[in-house]
């Protein structure tokens, strides 16, 4: 499975857009990019998930350039409840499913 | 979207106790489902992968022995941690894959806390 690397924490105010970005050097061809969200004492909660391009939730967008070495999650208008830890994870959905990969995750505060 | 139970949510136990969480998925068949666990602070960690009708896949080093997966129906897989101990103490999470819709996700269940005294 892919390595990722997020950043450990980021900050935001309501109302701002929120970036994250993701690293995976070692993509692999038949890999999807997933994001997963987080709060306390909860399972994780599906994003989004893309290949390339762009691609667009009522929740969130997900930015992958050409070389799908790196993808961003970008969070509209986040507000407080948006408070959250943000796992970007690598890997190819088989038709048995696939294990995945947590990193570490982004701690996001919204104040 | 699919939804993925676990029981019990929260669970106390006294050191060398066995205890059972399960996990299950509510409103689709899942031939494959996850286990994780997850320390305070921390991501979650694999441990076994669960297979309906087949043994489980544990992660290195995880004791199959004593973190016991059965996954009798297509529906329903138990992860029992025998002869617990304080080190056991964790937060339990599962995940299933509903193979039916095109984004190929995974659902996660709440999660259960284990503590062992």
């Amino acid at each position: 499975l892919a390595k990722t690397t997020q950043p450990i924490s980021m900050d935001s105010y309501e109302g701002q857009e929120v970036n994250i970005t993701c690293s995976h050097n070692n993509i692999a061809t038949n890999d999807y990019i997933t994001w997963y969200q987080q709060f306390p004492s909860q399972g994780p909660r599906f994003i989004i998930q893309g290949y390339k391009t762009k691609v667009t939730n009522e929740v969130a967008s997900l930015f992958i350039p050409a070389d799908r070495k790196s993808s961003t999650l970008s969070l509209p208008r986040v507000s407080l409840s948006d408070t959250a830890v943000y796992y970007c994870l690598v890997g190819y959905p088989s038709n048995s499913g696939y294990a995945l990969n947590f990193g570490k995750g982004t701690s996001l505060l919204v104040t | 979207g699919a939804v993925v139970s676990q029981h019990p949510s929260r669970v106390i136990c006294k050191s060398g106790t066995s205890v059972k969480i399960e996990c299950r998925s509510l409103d689709f068949q899942a031939t494959t489902m996850f286990w994780y666990r997850q320390f305070p602070k921390q991501s979650l960690m694999l441990m076994a992968t669960s297979n309906e009708g087949s043994k489980a896949t544990y992660e290195q080093g995880v004791e199959k022995d004593k973190f016991l997966i059965n996954h009798a129906s297509l529906t329903l897989s138990t992860l029992t941690v025998t002869s617990a101990h304080p080190e056991d103490s964790s937060f339990y999470i599962c995940s299933a894959r509903d193979s039916r819709g095109a984004r190929n996700e995974q659902f996660f269940g709440p999660g259960t806390r284990l503590t062992v005294l």
